[in-house]
């Protein structure tokens, strides 16, 4: 079975504190995800990768960053932490336009 | 651009009946359409996904779906409910590209009454 792990179930930091969230996957996939995930507004896509090094913008890149130095690892980084950067994270891989396999988030919380 | 929309936000129904959780989608390719499950705090289960071929899918748990491509729709629907089907359900459209980014919908949360 595939398996996508997130480094935290939950986190608590403060505004303008700089976060990592890291994301591990073990079946060699190519393409790796970062989505947030609000009430109402389902996921939406804020980073992906499609090769070690390689990365694209998704629909809200602003305040976030990306780093995949390794095929197996994804890094979402806030840069500066504030409270509208505070939902749910999720992570997720696949092969090459195959099914996106999913970890099992990480909630964020910025006070 | 593609766009999926889920029709009710939340869908109550009794234990042992009919579930029916609605999507539509915009694609001017050929789509493929998925269906995801999330249980309270974890992250997203495939229930089901449509690529090519037989346009009725069945899923994990009894779930299936149909595309109709006239319509524009790839409704989930499971015969009899079970109290374990609580959860939010997430329809998606991609299209056939290597990257294969999915657009979600909004989601719709069901709640199983005994």
């Amino acid at each position: 079975d595939v398996k996508v792990t997130q480094s935290s179930r939950y986190l608590v930091k403060r505004t303008g504190e700089k976060v990592f969230l890291e994301c591990v996957q073990d079946m060699d996939h190519e393409n790796m995800f970062w989505y947030r995930q609000d009430p109402g507004l389902g996921l939406r896509l804020i980073y992906f990768s499609y090769d070690v090094k390689m990365k694209e913008k998704g629909d809200i890149p602003e305040g976030y960053s990306v780093s995949r130095e390794k095929k197996e690892r994804f890094s979402l980084i806030l840069e500066s932490a504030s409270t509208n950067q505070t939902s749910m994270y999720l992570c997720a891989s696949s092969l090459q336009g195959r099914t996106q396999y999913f970890g099992p988030g990480t909630r964020l919380t910025v006070l | 651009a593609q766009s999926v929309t889920q029709l009710g936000s939340h869908v109550s129904v009794s234990e042992g009946a009919l579930v029916l959780l609605r999507c539509n989608y915009s694609s001017s390719v050929p789509p493929y359409l998925f269906w995801y499950v999330q249980y309270p705090n974890q992250g997203l289960q495939l229930l089901l996904k449509y690529t090519t071929g037989a346009t009725l899918v069945k899923g994990i748990n009894g779930f299936e779906a149909e595309f109709k491509k006239s319509e524009t729709s790839f409704h989930l629907t499971k015969p009899s409910a079970h109290m374990s089907d609580a959860a939010e359900y997430f329809c998606a459209v991609t299209n056939s590209g290597n990257t294969g980014k999915l657009i979600f919908g909004q989601g719709t949360t069901l709640q199983v009454k005994p």
